[in-house]
């Protein structure tokens, strides 16, 4: 079945440092990939999204690439800031109505 | 333009009371999804309704949780009797997917933190 995996929190970093959260998936077909990020007491909102294959994702600074060859869609933010100190779930939507969620990973940027 | 609207953002029952939250997808979204949240168990989806319809259910943990969906722009999630292992935050979501097209994205709202004491 389809699945995504993502890699274990926390991650914790200084402001200004380079962040990558892995996010590798399990499909049949060509899935489309979000990465959502949850904020203290809020809900999950949509970050980036890559509907095919060599298709970037970029939104605040953060950028995704969707790797068919690897089947990866890496989260990439060259300097973060304390103000993204979230969780943030890798999904994936096959075409049925389900969205398929990692278990999300959290973030925490220190000044 | 206006998001999913939950209500109420936190509650605080007691064991077997009854507990109901509710759901305003966004306008035109024919999908509207409940998922559950816990530390314990992550994202956890417990019914899909397309066009006011239950498709998917299994994700309903008892009898005691049941969800309608009389319109397209109302949903509510109720749990009687609550219980202690209930507390988590219940998130309402919408999405205009409807059909096999791929690449729809799914919209939640601010979650009902949902506390049994």
């Amino acid at each position: 079945g389809n699945s995504v995996t993502q890699m274990e929190g926390p991650v914790t970093l200084s402001e200004e440092a380079f962040l990558t959260i892995n996010c590798t998936y399990t499909a049949t077909g060509y899935p489309s990939l979000f990465w959502y990020v949850q904020y203290p007491g809020e809900g999950l909102q949509l970050l980036l999204k890559a509907t095919k294959a060599d298709d970037k994702g970029s939104n605040k600074g953060f950028e995704a690439t969707y790797r068919k060859e690897t089947t990866s869609f890496h989260l990439e933010k060259g300097s973060v800031q304390v103000s993204d100190s979230a969780v943030y779930f890798c999904a994936l939507f096959s075409g049925t109505y389900k969205y398929i969620f990692g278990t999300g990973t959290r973030l925490k940027v220190l000044a | 333009d206006a998001g999913v609207i939950q209500s109420p953002r936190h509650e605080v029952t007691e064991m077997g009371q009854e507990v109901t939250l509710r759901c305003k997808p966004i306008s035109g979204h024919n999908s509207l999804f409940w998922y559950r949240q816990t530390m314990m168990r992550g994202l956890e989806l417990l019914i899909y309704f397309n066009n006011n319809v239950p498709i998917d259910d299994s994700g309903m943990p008892e009898d005691r949780f049941s969800a309608k969906m009389p319109n397209a722009s109302f949903s509510t999630l109720k749990i009687q009797p609550s219980e202690p292992r209930d507390s988590a935050v219940y998130f309402c979501a919408s999405s205009p997917w409807g059909g096999q097209s791929s690449g729809n994205t799914i919209y939640f709202g601010e979650g009902s933190w949902l506390t049994v004491v």
